[in-house]
């Protein structure tokens, strides 16, 4: 079976500061991870992914994860946060033996501060 | 680049009336899937479909259907519709890389459903 955990439903930083929202994910298989964004009344654009090359995985707008088997973690971080980067952030996970399906974590609502 | 398309943006229903959803994949994807968001939710998995055939099936209601087309776009249906209908519904497109994982899926803007 598979699942995707958001551990922080709302994280709040300042302009300036490091971001960090946390994912951990149970797979029976090696998986693909995502990190989607979801802006207000917007659809969800990919930030980043990950299937099975470089355990770092540089995405756009400075974002990045890291994909740690051993802690069955993708935490998405971020040097320094920008205002645009308010927003609701989803953790994805679709496994290896049921290419056809993405299962979503329930969602970051990330809020930046001036 | 293309992206994928969903029509109508915006639809608003009355209750027991019947509503389609239509989805244009990315040119060349072949497998489609449905997500429902209601206010404040994540997004939940409806229905995929690979190929033209069904391929999972998730937490669709009895009154909603959905198939895919020859040229690959796809079409929710749904019937008797009741308030808690209400919610953004999102459609999806991927195309497996060669050892059939899903490399990613690009969402549409989405299609906003109101049932008054």
């Amino acid at each position: 079976a598979q699942s995707v955990t958001q551990l922080d439903s709302h994280v709040s930083v300042s302009e300036g500061t490091p971001v960090l929202l946390r994912c951990n994910y149970s797979s029976s298989y090696s998986p693909s991870l995502f990190w989607y964004v979801q802006h207000p009344n917007k659809g969800l654009q990919l930030l980043l992914k990950y299937t099975s090359a470089a355990t770092l995985v540089k995405g756009i707008n400075g974002f990045e994860a890291e994909f740690k088997k051993s802690e069955t973690s993708f935490h998405l971080t971020k040097p320094s946060a920008h205002m645009s980067d308010a927003a609701e952030y989803f953790c994805v996970v679709s496994e290896g033996d049921n290419f056809n399906k993405f299962y979503f974590g329930s969602g970051t609502k990330l809020n930046v501060k001036p | 680049a293309a992206g994928v398309i969903q029509s109508p943006r915006h639809l608003i229903k009355e209750k027991r009336e019947t509503a389609t959803l239509k989805c244009y994949p990315i040119p060349r994807h072949d497998t489609v899937y449905w997500y429902q968001q209601g206010p404040g939710q994540d997004p939940q998995f409806l229905i995929s479909f690979y190929e033209k055939m069904q391929s999972d099936k998730g937490s669709i209601p009895d009154r909603f259907s959905a198939q895919q087309f020859s040229d690959y776009h796809s079409e929710l249906n749904m019937s008797s519709l009741e308030l808690g209908d209400s919610a953004l519904y999102f459609c999806a497109s991927s195309r497996p890389d060669r050892g059939g994982r899903n490399t990613e899926a690009f969402f549409g803007q989405g299609t906003r459903l109101t049932v008054v």
